[in-house]
């Protein structure tokens, strides 16, 4: 998987509470992104880092936030988790190529997140 | 806006048969085309891409997609499908820092 962790790696919450995912990477690649998997749907981009504290949104952002303090680490956080975001998140990195993200990404193993 | 379609949600093949999982775009320029494969409860892994050049791509365990612009397609094959092929395929085009998946093709090859 690239030398990208994600944790945890499995999570069960109640509706309204906080949620935070990690996503750690251990070859310092400069973007990294989120993804959510859902049945018919594919892999849709939440929110991607183009570097540290540089951030922008995806397709599916809303009731997400991210954040990256360190190269290596890049969290999700779900400020107010609802059932609709009962899903499976991965992450990804792309190397960098004069100074762009290259065509091809790598995922990390994914977390299942329940919301009840 | 580009995108991608893969128009099957499941294909089922017998060993030793050919496979063959569609996807057509939709983009504006050049297409960077992709096939990623996900096994069960992994993340997904990159199979090959098409940039430019030669139409046929060869990738990953086998596996090639051939770029038609005419049709505007990139379909992935497999001469002779394998159990261990069963999985979940995506396509993918690259567009500005970003890759847009399409909803996936569960591929079944059975003994």
């Amino acid at each position: 998987d690239a030398g990208i962790t994600q944790s945890p790696r499995h999570k069960v919450t109640e509706t309204g509470t906080p949620v935070t995912l990690r996503c750690h990477q251990t070859e310092n690649h400069r973007y990294m992104y989120w993804y959510r998997q859902d049945p018919g749907h594919g892999l849709r981009l939440i929110h991607y880092s183009y570097g540290v504290k540089d951030t922008d949104k995806g397709e599916v952002s809303d009731g997400y936030s991210v954040s990256r303090s360190k190269t290596e680490d890049f969290l999700l956080t779900l400020e107010s988790a609802t059932s609709s975001q009962t899903s499976v998140y991965f992450c990804a990195i792309s190397p960098v190529t004069s100074g762009r993200a290259t065509d091809t990404q790598y995922f990390g193993p994914g977390t299942r997140l329940t919301v009840l | 806006a580009q995108s991608v379609a893969q128009p099957e949600d499941q294909v089922n093949v017998a060993e030793g048969n050919p496979l063959t999982v569609k996807c057509t775009y939709s983009v504006s320029g050049n297409p960077y085309l992709f096939w990623y494969v996900q096994y069960p409860n992994r993340g997904l892994q990159f199979l090959l891409k098409y940039i430019t050049g030669d139409n046929l791509v060869k990738g990953s365990y086998g596996f090639e997609a051939e770029f038609n612009k005419s049709q505007t397609s990139f379909h992935l094959k497999k001469p002779s499908a394998l159990v261990s092929d069963s999985a979940l395929y995506f396509c993918a085009v690259f567009n500005t820092d970003k890759l847009i998946f399409g909803t996936g093709t569960r591929l079944q090859v059975f003994p």
